[in-house]
């Protein structure tokens, strides 16, 4: 079946560096690949997504590109901030209700 | 809309006993997920109901497990009887579709004794 793999599993940057985390993924019919973020004891939350029929997409500091030959995905953060730190999921589906989930990275940001 | 409402937010209870856990969707939805999150398993999917009806079932672990959903907007899981491993934060999320961005609630951290 699917899977998802994803590194690292946990991440420590300075505060105004950037941070790249990355996920392969195993069946090349998957075709959505939302990042999600949750805080220390909170919910998940959905930050930016991608489609297979789109390379990257951008909102402010975030970033996601996707490169479907090689079956694999990243999320870029620029320009960290404290508020930052949390665990990042990634996930990927074949265009229905199972998202198959990554493991989580833990990104800290160092003041 | 004050989003995806879970309940109880904490329980702790003894192994053998029934635990019940509630969620209130989001008006409009007609997605409904139940999950699990451990630290040694990550996300896990237990159930997804659309409009009300279990599509999928085959991440309820075991008979213990039961979910329900009698109407649009509450759903329902009952854990019977507990038992120490069942210990983990449930979520339940919405969505306006199966494809849609999945809104979590606050999640239930069950601690079975």
């Amino acid at each position: 079946g699917e899977n998802v793999e994803q590194h690292p599993s946990t991440l420590s940057v300075q505060e105004g560096d950037s941070a790249v985390i990355k996920c392969t993924y195993s069946d090349s019919a998957s075709n959505y690949f939302p990042w999600y973020k949750q805080e220390l004891g909170k919910r998940p939350q959905l930050i930016i997504d991608i489609r297979s029929n789109v390379g990257e997409k951008k909102d402010q500091r975030i970033a996601v590109t996707l490169n479907k030959t090689a079956k694999h995905f990243s999320l870029h953060i620029t320009e960290t901030q404290p508020e930052d730190s949390a665990v990042y999921f990634c996930a990927a589906s074949k265009g229905n209700y199972q998202l198959i989930w990554g493991a989580g990275t833990k990104l800290i940001i160092k003041p | 809309d004050a989003g995806v409402i879970q309940s109880p937010r904490h329980e702790v209870t003894e192994m053998g006993q029934e635990v019940t856990l509630r969620c209130k969707l989001i008006s409009g939805h007609n997605s409904l997920f139940w999950y699990r999150q451990t630290m040694m398993r990550g996300l896990e999917l237990l159930i997804y109901f659309n409009n009300n009806v279990p599509i999928d079932d085959s991440g309820m672990p075991e008979d213990r497990f039961s979910a329900k959903m009698p109407n649009a907007s509450f759903s329902t899981l009952k854990i019977q009887p507990s038992e120490p491993r069942d210990s983990a934060v449930y979520f339940c999320a919405s969505s306006l579709s199966e494809t849609g961005e999945l809104f979590f609630g606050e999640g239930s951290r069950l601690t079975v004794l």
